[in-house]
């Protein structure tokens, strides 16, 4: 596609409740990155896939959090038994190679 | 640990002035310095980016200068417009890292037409 594609949007959940989120990256693109945006702050890494390869989940935040991309193309993320303190934006980054890269638009995760 | 520290946190200037952001970092291993301009609702979007055996990078209104000894670098924004009233972010990696970012807190700046 044109760009990096992230979905959903918005997303509420219950707390204790799991949630999954979807990104597509740009076509043929080797690099994923998944980054964590609280409200009025910068975004902080979660973690980096080389193709299907998971090479560093250091950011992710606690064992509650997965990640995988099974294909070497989309992505999932996954938060089990969601708290408060998950609400933030979750973007999706993509790239051929490891600089330049694309942000999705992300999706807003509300946990009430 | 905050490894980039991103300053002012907010700005406002009149259409035409120049804004000037400023970013501080520790890890004297960061050799990539990208800025990026993120919209209400969208993804950060790569601005510029420079590299340390450069002192100043331009691309059209903007301006990236690099302090190498004192680890610091500003972004600089000619003429400016409202259509640039955005938040911008510095960030910081290592070529050993594949390309994982560091940011900073963010500035949001608004433009007076």
């Amino acid at each position: 596609g044109a760009g990096v594609s992230q979905s959903p949007r918005y997303k509420v959940a219950k707390r204790g409740q799991d949630v999954a989120l979807r990104c597509d990256p740009i076509s043929g693109h080797v690099s994923l990155f998944w980054y964590q945006q609280a409200l009025g702050q910068g975004p902080e890494f979660l973690t980096y896939f080389q193709n299907e390869a998971q090479l560093d989940k250091s950011g992710l935040p606690s064992d509650r959090f997965f990640a995988e991309r099974p294909e070497g193309s989309v992505s999932t993320l996954k938060i089990q038994r969601t708290q408060q303190e998950d609400s933030a934006v979750y973007l999706c980054a993509s790239s051929l190679l490891w600089d330049g890269y694309t942000f999705g638009s992300g999706t807003r995760l509300t946990v009430v | 640990q905050q490894q980039v520290k991103q300053s002012p946190q907010s700005l406002i200037v009149q259409k035409g002035g120049i804004p000037i952001i400023n970013c501080a970092y520790e890890n004297t291993a960061f050799d990539y310095f990208p800025w990026y301009q993120q919209f209400p609702g969208k993804g950060p979007a790569l601005l510029i980016a420079i590299r340390p055996d450069v002192s100043e990078k331009k691309e059209g209104r903007f301006t990236i200068s690099f302090n190498k000894s004192a680890k610091q670098f500003s972004l600089h924004i000619m003429d400016s417009q409202p259509g640039d009233s955005a938040t911008y972010f510095c960030a910081a990696s290592r070529g050993s890292s594949y390309g994982k970012l560091t940011f900073g807190q963010g500035t949001i700046l608004t433009v007076h037409p």
